[in-house]
């Protein structure tokens, strides 16, 4: 079945780094959907791309959609300690194929 | 919040019990989603009911099933249950059948540990 590849699987950067997460998919992506999960929390959707080469914005975050729609990122521009939690990228075909996550930790 | 609710937040049992977990979704949403996330396998896909009906399955084990009832609550009834079943099961529900492209709200999980 369909397989979402998320890389890193941690990140920890200093207040005001950047940071980055990427998915990759074997198989071309209808959609890719990207959800926060805080800590002890519930995921939560930021965002969906549906377009080959979509960017979309919302504020410091940046989300992309590969050219060949297998692969997305999400880039986030000078985290804050409220951008800790972790990430994924999923797959909705229906059900939500999550990529393993990359779980972000700000030090302030 | 997301408007999906569901019980027990946290939920403690034995190896061999069966126990039962509940999800209301969010008022008008005739979708259900069930996950389950552990420390070594993610987030996974379990099953997904629409209006009643079973829709879509994913790595659901034999000893789980679930339901949606009339009233588009559902339960997911976890039986024989064994320590590799300790996780979080979150309910996730949006409006459409399909859900293709839909973004899907998630309630605040059930904590299960099996002792």
């Amino acid at each position: 079945g369909q397989q979402v590849m998320q890389i890193p699987q941690y990140q920890h950067v200093q207040e005001g780094e950047d940071f980055t997460t990427y998915c990759n998919s074997s198989t071309t992506l209808s959609n890719i959907q990207w959800y926060k999960q805080r800590p002890g929390g519930h995921p939560v959707f930021l965002i969906q791309l549906v377009k080959s080469g979509e960017v979309k914005k919302q504020k410091r975050l940046t989300f992309q959609f590969g050219e060949a729609k297998k692969n997305s990122s999400l880039h986030i521009t000078a985290t804050q300690t409220t951008d800790v939690g972790t990430y994924f990228c999923a797959s909705n075909t229906g059900k939500l194929i999550f990529g393993q996550g990359t779980t972000l930790q700000v030090k302030p | 919040d997301s408007g999906v609710t569901q019980t027990p937040k946290h939920l403690i049992t034995a190896t061999g019990q069966r126990v039962t977990l509940r999800c209301s979704p969010r008022s008008g949403d005739l979708s259900v989603y069930w996950y389950q996330q552990s420390l070594d396998q993610g987030l996974q896909f379990l099953i997904q009911y629409y209006n009643g009906e079973e829709r879509a399955k994913g790595n659901i084990l034999e000893r789980f099933s679930a339901q949606q009832f009339p009233d588009l609550h559902s339960e997911l009834n976890l039986s024989s249950l064994e320590l590799g079943d300790s996780a979080l099961y979150f309910c996730a529900s949006s409006p459409h059948q399909s859900g293709t492209g839909n973004e899907q709200f998630f309630g605040p999980g059930t904590r299960l540990t099996v002792l």
